[in-house]
């Protein structure tokens, strides 16, 4: 079974821009969730998707959106680009639902660096 | 609200010597704890969660976690430590739906060396 895949692995963006993240989750699996890593903060939740429906949201500004897809492909966009969002951007994927105690299975993570 | 905390940024341990990583959760009702490894230029990786049932929980690579419900800890253990085991660990935990309290917060990692 392929694994989780997120394109690009890698992008450079200048301040104010836009970016737009994508991830394919495992085959099967119907819940998306979205990471930011930095060496400061660890690995903080951006928001987690189910069957096209937003479930939760981290505390991020509302220049970060996300949204998923009837074939569970996740999308995730952060617009007016500032140095701060410069990160390692994690997808994770789960069969999801209601099972919270479901582990999930992350993707290699896109490298954004916004100069 | 939920949180989880590592109190350490890292560990050094000696290869054969038993390692434990620390982690402490806050959480409404009963929890779901997990730990993931990040190995050097690798993707995240799950290792053990702890969902209800026995306190010890046995997990990949030879590791397991102790749940303690009075001190509020998921400690990850291995009783004989390997080079190869050097990586970041990640605590995590996420409470149950009806509590409103179901979003899945990680800790900061904690960055285990084993010294051959």
């Amino acid at each position: 079974k392929a694994g989780v895949t997120q394109t690009p692995r890698y992008l450079i963006k200048t301040r104010g821009q836009q970016v737009t993240l994508s991830c394919s989750p495992i085959s099967g699996h119907r819940s998306v969730s979205w990471y930011q890593q930095t060496p400061g903060q660890g690995l903080q939740f951006l928001f987690e998707y189910f069957s096209e429906t937003q479930r939760n949201k981290g505390n991020f500004p509302g220049r970060f959106s996300g949204r998923q897809f009837s074939n569970s492909r996740s999308e995730m966009n952060v617009s007016t680009l500032e140095l701060g969002d410069s990160a390692l951007y994690l997808c994770a994927s789960s069969r999801g639902g209601t099972s919270e105690y479901r582990e999930q299975y992350f993707g290699p993570g896109t490298r954004l660096t916004v100069t | 609200a939920q949180s989880v905390a590592q109190p350490e940024d890292q560990v050094n341990v000696a290869e054969g010597n038993p390692l434990t990583v620390k982690c402490t959760y806050s959480v409404s009702g009963n929890p779901y704890l997990f730990w993931y490894v990040q190995y050097p230029n690798r993707g995240l990786q799950f290792l053990l969660k702890y969902i209800t049932g026995d306190n010890l929980v046995k997990g990949s690579y030879g590791f397991e976690a102790e749940f303690n419900k009075s001190q509020t800890s998921f400690h990850l253990k291995k009783p004989s430590a390997l080079v190869s085991d050097s990586a970041l660990y990640f605590c995590a935990v996420r409470g149950s739906s009806r509590n409103r309290d179901d979003k899945i917060i990680f800790g900061k990692g904690t960055r285990l060396h084993i010294l051959p």
